[in-house]
Order: C-alpha cells, then sequence, then structure tokens
C-alpha cells in the first residue's frame, strides 16, 4: 500500500459525460501528479501540481482539467467524454518538486474509466 | 525534450534466468531515474531509484546503475522468479519536475 488513495475504483459513463476523480497523496507529500494509462498510448504524464499551485503541464487535453485544494487532495475533471478516453488513470504524490529523492513518486491504485 | 526509452517486450525468461531490460535516456540538466514495476490489475510501485550518476539502486534482487556517460540505467536481475512476472517501467524526473516515463516492458517468467 503506497499511501495514496484514489476514488472511485472504476467508472463508467457515456460519451459526452463529465466525471471528477479524486485522488488523496499521502501525508507530507506536497506533489499530486496525474497519469493517464491506455493500451495504444502507454503512461502519459498529464499535469503535477505543488502545494496547490499548478506546477508542470504534460500531455493534457483542454477538455481535462484539475486542482488541488488546501488539504492537498486533489481532483481530475475530464468533460465532453469521448470512446477514445476510455483508460486508467492514475494519481501519483511526492514529498516535493525539486528533483532528486524528494521528487520519488508513490502511485495510487487508479481509476478504470470506461466511456460508452 | 526528455525522453526515456526502454527494450521493447514482451520479453519471457525461464525461471532462475538472468534478466536485463535496457533504458536509456536524454534530458536536460541532471535527472533522477527510477524504475517501478506495476502488476497485473495494480498501479505502479517504485522498485528502485539512483540520483546522481554512479548510483546504484537496488531492491528485491534487481539492480540498476545510473551510467551518465551512457545515459543508460539497465535493470538486471542474477535469478528471475515466477512472481516477478510484471511490467516495467523506467521514468526520469529532473530539476523543472516533469516526468517522463518509458513504455514498458512486459516481462513473463515462466517455470
Amino acid at each position: 500500500d503506497s499511501g495514496v488513495t484514489q476514488t472511485p475504483k472504476h467508472l463508467i459513463t457515456a460519451t459526452g459525460q463529465r466525471v471528477t476523480l479524486r485522488c488523496s497523496p499521502r501525508s507530507g507529500d506536497l506533489s499530486v501528479y496525474w497519469y493517464q494509462q491506455s493500451l495504444d498510448q502507454g503512461l502519459q504524464f498529464l499535469i503535477q501540481y505543488y502545494n496547490g499551485e499548478e506546477r508542470a503541464k504534460g500531455n493534457i487535453l483542454e477538455r481535462f482539467s484539475a486542482q488541488q485544494f488546501p488539504d492537498l487532495h486533489s481532483e481530475l475533471n475530464l468533460s465532453s467524454l469521448e470512446l477514445g478516453d476510455s483508460a486508467l488513470y492514475f494519481c501519483a504524490s511526492s514529498v516535493g518538486d525539486s528533483g532528486g529523492p524528494v521528487s520519488t513518486q508513490y502511485f495510487g491504485p487508479g481509476t478504470r474509466l470506461t466511456v460508452l | 525534450g526528455n525522453s526515456v526509452t526502454q527494450m521493447e517486450g514482451p520479453v519471457t525468461l525461464s525461471e532462475e534466468a538472468f534478466l536485463t531490460i535496457n533504458c536509456t535516456y536524454t534530458a536536460t540538466g541532471y535527472p533522477s531515474l527510477f524504475w517501478y514495476v506495476q502488476y497485473p490489475g495494480e498501479g505502479l510501485q517504485l522498485l528502485l531509484k539512483a540520483t546522481k550518476a554512479d548510483d546504484k539502486g537496488s531492491n528485491k534482487g534487481f539492480e540498476a546503475t545510473y551510467r551518465k556517460e551512457t545515459t543508460s540505467f539497465h535493470l538486471e536481475k542474477g535469478s528471475v522468479q515466477v512472481s516477478d512476472s510484471a511490467v516495467y517501467f523506467c521514468a526520469l524526473n529532473t530539476n523543472a519536475g516533469k516526468s517522463t516515463f518509458g513504455d514498458g516492458t512486459t516481462l513473463t517468467v515462466k517455470p
């Protein structure tokens, strides 16, 4: 158990809908990262937050957004869902973000999103 | 930009065989390097890491050495077990905080 929790574990929805995925980082970790894992594109970094502020952006679509709250939990919002958004979404957390040992990421169990 | 290139899989070995999974990277600055393992139906787990050149990360019989001169971080294990069957990801972090993962290598170990 990494100490990172994600809810829900599974989510099934229809095209055009909007969903929210939630992540609670390990106690004491300030950074939260979001990743998408699909069969055809592998593991893609989406976005990182550090202590409430956006820190780095990867291949995140404009239909997707995220935020980190004062209690450090984070939410990933996916809107106007398409079939191709079906994937595993992972959250990870780390103590810091300045590189080196404090940037070691610990992953949650993931949320499996199925868009029908 | 940064990139990580992993040995293509799948890799199939017999129990007790020697394992090498190659990983090379390109990055600006001085990245930290990681190997993660993903067992079926689970999230990624940190396997080992190295944060500076010539560091050796090790865990559960796996080892990898940070080689700056060849920009490599190859994963090795002297004797694999069936329970090592999983997907292995090489990754790097830079001071800018961005993470880059390889495509993953699927390992199957047969009894």
